[in-house]
């Protein structure tokens, strides 16, 4: 069974640094896509970055790109999301998600980002 | 940029009625859309891809159809369980995705 697990939210001030990550098990992560899609509070999804397998390519929406990073580390099976230069509009629940034949098959519970002086 | 717009934003309907949603693209995504439903406090599921194809473990009840710009999830018998909010999201423009703005799906 897909199990994805994020942490690392929380509260921080804007242009403040969070790291959040994602432990994945139950497939073997190294062979799919990943990706990180955001969520503001009574809000739509939004694509936030996709990486891929070997990290070799990585994607952005435009309103994060050179401030956030995704990556992983295939031997600890696990995704992050290096987030630096926060906004009040970058408050939202992170999902992670493995990419399945271009979709989000399997996503986690999700990690709360507050951006707030 | 590929604008996804769904509608209507909320569609109010009885259980055991059929809910038509509805996701337009500012240009053309082929078959390359997915639908995915969210109830509140949870995280997104799969529901349906290459625009009529459902995921793994989803009911007959629920079929997309449509390609190019205009799509359709259709719930044929609501159960109590399927009200929720319902993104379509297209990945034609892989490896970037666009998700529409959502479809509130409630109890008339």
């Amino acid at each position: 069974e897909v199990q994805l697990v994020e942490s690392g939210g929380g509260l921080v001030q804007p242009g403040e640094s969070l790291r959040l990550s994602c432990a994945a098990s139950g497939f073997t992560f190294s062979s799919y896509w990943m990706t990180w899609v955001r969520q503001a509070p009574g809000k739509g999804l939004e694509w936030v970055a996709n990486i891929k397998q070997d990290g070799s390519e990585k994607y952005y929406v435009d309103s994060v790109k050179g401030r956030f990073t995704i990556s992983r580390d295939n031997a600890k099976n696990s995704l992050y999301l290096q987030m630096n230069s926060l906004r009040a509009e970058d408050t939202a629940v992170y999902y992670c998600a493995r990419v399945d034949g271009r979709a989000g098959v399997g996503w986690g519970q999700g990690t709360l980002v507050t951006v707030s002086s | 940029e590929i604008v996804m717009t769904q509608s209507p934003a909320t569609l109010s309907v009885s259980p055991g009625e059929r809910a038509t949603l509805s996701c337009r693209a500012s240009q053309s995504v082929s078959s390359n859309l997915a639908w995915y439903q969210q109830k509140p406090g949870q995280a997104p599921r799969l529901l349906i891809y290459g625009a009529s194809t459902r995921a793994t473990g989803i009911p007959a009840r629920f079929s997309g159809s449509g390609s190019g710009t205009d799509f359709t999830l259709t719930i044929s018998s609501l159960q109590s369980e399927d009200f929720a909010v319902y993104y379509c999201q297209q990945y034609n423009n892989w490896p970037l995705w666009t998700f529409g703005q959502g479809t509130k799906v409630e109890i008339k």
